[in-house]
């Protein structure tokens, strides 16, 4: 089955830097690539997804870069600020189980003022 | 649009009680997820319904474990004997259809805060 690998755990950045995390998949098959956010106490919601068919969405100040060859995505936030502080998760699912998201461990982002 | 609603909120309770959890989907969404979460083990799959049916629930940790979905507005997972490592974040969510067609993505509730004395 698949596995998802999310790194790094933890991630301080100052305040209007950019912010990168990594996720790897082990499932040749996953072709959708979902990024919650967690906030302190709250749901995890949806923030960007990309399919398996582009290799780079964005959305604002965030974007997301897939390189199915090596099997890894990515999130990128720019210009990062307070309210970027919090846990994401990064998600794989592949298409013979479309109907089953796998998870990473979750990355904790902290904006340094 | 009130959301996927979870009942309670929190819960703190004695090893060994029977603990049941609610959950309320979206109206209209066909897909209901319940997930676990820990510190140590993050976010875990439990079981997942389509149109009121179980169709994948070997996330379920064991047989204390059970969910069912009576009807397209209401699940719930019970926890019976209850112990101290089933303390966590459970959260339920819905999707319309599969996350992936159509853009729609699953919709989280708030989650019960369970503690297992």
């Amino acid at each position: 089955g698949e596995n998802v690998e999310q790194h790094p755990s933890t991630l301080s950045v100052q305040e209007g830097d950019s912010a990168v995390i990594k996720c790897t998949y082990s499932d040749s098959a996953s072709n959708y690539f979902p990024w919650y956010k967690q906030e302190l106490g709250k749901r995890p919601q949806l923030i960007i997804d990309i399919r398996s068919n582009v290799g780079e969405k964005k959305d604002q100040r965030i974007a997301v870069t897939l390189n199915k060859t090596a099997k890894h995505f990515s999130l990128h936030i720019t210009e990062t600020q307070p309210e970027d502080s919090a846990v994401y998760f990064c998600a794989a699912s592949p298409w013979y189980r479309d109907d089953k998201i796998i998870f990473g461990k979750g990355t904790r982002l902290h904006i340094l003022p | 649009d009130a959301g996927v609603i979870q009942s309670p909120r929190h819960e703190v309770t004695e090893m060994g009680q029977e603990v049941t959890l609610r959950c309320k989907p979206i109206s209209g969404h066909d897909y209901l997820f319940w997930y676990r979460q820990t510190m140590m083990r993050g976010l875990e799959l439990l079981i997942y319904f389509n149109n009121n049916v179980p169709i994948d629930d070997s996330g379920m940790p064991e047989d204390r474990f059970s969910a069912k979905m009576p009807n397209a507005s209401f699940s719930t997972l019970k926890i019976q004997p209850s112990e101290p490592r089933d303390s966590a974040v459970y959260f339920c969510a819905s999707s319309l259809s599969f996350p992936r067609d159509g853009n729609q993505p699953q919709h989280f509730g708030d989650g019960t805060r369970l503690s297992i004395l």
